[in-house]
């Protein structure tokens, strides 16, 4: 079980737009520490895709966006493309357990 | 090319030890922290491990506390990951990952990974 819930799957047709949410607590989202977004391809790495809750890195469409509110983030995806069927993955850190870094459990976008 | 090249994985019977090695080229290696992150087949991402830029300051992710020790030579722009007493749920494809920053903030150049198989 994460400590950072993220719902398993999200699906939209191409040109939708989809949102994945990332639920923390007091201990980690809540206390003010970032969140950083993942997007990881079937058989490859994961790749970086949104930083500090809301910035993008060099490289990344502006279709993708961040953002948090208290103990909850959330990745958008606009104009849905083929190409973005991937899992993708918040991650932070956690005061209560030392620091140390979560991870959601993934989500499974699906473009239909 | 800012590149981060796993090796050391393999086989290893339960209870056995096994120490992976991340060498990082095209950086400046002492600059960096770093992390390892495991991923079990079909699973999702946990993060094992970190390692500040000098060395200062360690995490262990609770389910390795103890048995795993992360380690890094800035000499050899090299980053370890100690394991042992390694259990069947160490199972896992390990990756190293560079940090932004010194410290801990976001990982943003992973390696390609290896893959561990604690199996009798």
């Amino acid at each position: 079980q994460s400590v950072l819930t993220q719902p398993p799957s999200v699906s939209g047709a191409p040109g939708q737009r989809v949102t994945i949410s990332c639920t923390g607590s007091t201990s980690n989202l809540g206390a003010g520490y970032d969140v950083h977004w993942y997007q990881q391809l079937p058989g490859t790495a994961p790749k970086l895709l949104i930083y500090g809750d809301n910035n993008r890195p060099s490289g990344v469409p502006d279709r993708f966006s961040g953002s948090k509110s208290g103990t909850s983030a959330s990745l958008a995806i606009t104009g849905l493309q083929a190409e973005d069927e991937a899992n993708y993955y918040c991650q932070s850190y956690d005061g209560s357990l030392g620091g140390s870094g979560v991870f959601g459990g993934g989500t499974k976008l699906t473009v239909l | 090319e800012v590149q981060l090249v796993e090796s050391g994985g393999g086989l290893v019977q339960p209870g056995r030890s096994l120490r992976l090695s991340c060498i990082a080229s095209g950086f400046t290696f002492d600059d960096y922290g770093m992390h390892w992150v495991r991923q079990t087949p079909g699973k999702g991402l946990e993060w094992v491990s970190g390692i500040t830029w000098n060395s200062g300051y360690i995490v262990y992710a609770d389910s390795v506390k103890g048995r795993f020790t992360i380690s890094r030579d800035n000499a050899k722009n090299s980053l370890y990951l100690q394991m042992n007493s390694l259990r069947v749920e160490d199972t896992a494809f390990y990756y190293c990952a560079k940090d932004i920053g010194r410290k801990f903030y976001y990982m943003d150049v992973w390696g390609k990974g290896t893959t561990v198989t604690v199996s009798s």
